[in-house]
């Protein structure tokens, strides 16, 4: 379909590894976000792109914490030296002007063993 | 930090019920957004109301904000099963922060 796509849908890795997300938004979206939902938890906002710009990472929890969009279009996720507390779903959004309305992926199910 | 909160944190009726969930949030906002997200799925954008209205419609849905109050509620009139899923609020807040409560987890019975 045309929605927003995240891959992969489901990551378990062992502690202090990294990892990557990968979200690829609705084609001519202008704005992306990340957000992070901890279970039974509304999404926390991590970050947000317009166009290859980020302009706005006051919501990533530590500098372990990275995220890219370079040709504005793609853009990846990630963490590294992961931590148990990082298990998390992991969403991404995007819009096509400004901050909303705002179509989610189906989100990463990151788990941290 | 999540800035609404949404009450009832679980709810539970029979199919044909109306169901009403409130919010309420912290700081002067730009608008208010209901989403609807199923388990093991992203959020959907069900409707916006922004900070000069009162209420607003969509299908079966309606929405109400009171900013003097800094809450809103969302009814979902005549519910199916199929409405079951977990119910968000959202603030566009005037430092353009788009924050999520906590949810309401809405169960329909057929």
């Amino acid at each position: 379909g045309a929605g927003v796509s995240q891959s992969p849908r489901y990551k378990v890795a062992k502690r202090g590894q990294d990892v990557a997300l990968r979200c690829d938004p609705i084609s001519g979206h202008v704005s992306l976000f990340w957000y992070q939902q901890a279970l039974g938890q509304g999404p926390e906002f991590l970050t947000y792109f317009q166009n290859e710009a980020q302009l706005d990472k006051s919501g990533l929890p530590s500098d372990r914490f990275f995220a890219e969009r370079p040709e504005g279009s793609v853009s990846t996720l990630k963490i590294q030296r992961t931590q148990q507390e990082d298990s998390a779903v992991y969403l991404c959004a995007s819009s096509s002007e400004g901050r909303q309305p705002q179509h989610f992926g189906d989100g990463t199910r990151l788990s941290i063993l | 930090s999540q800035q609404g909160e949404e009450d009832p944190q679980a709810l539970s009726i029979q199919e044909g019920e109306n169901a009403t969930m409130n919010c309420s949030y912290k700081t002067s906002i730009n608008n208010l957004q209901w989403y609807r997200q199923n388990s093991g799925r992203g959020l959907v954008h069900l409707i916006l109301i922004r900070s000069n209205e009162r209420e607003k419609h969509s299908g079966r849905l309606r929405v109400t904000l009171d900013t003097s109050k800094k809450s809103s509620s969302l009814l979902i009139t005549a519910s199916r099963a199929a409405d079951t899923a977990s119910y968000f609020c959202a603030t566009d807040d005037i430092d353009n922060d788009m924050r999520f409560g906590a949810g309401t987890r809405l169960t329909v019975k057929p």
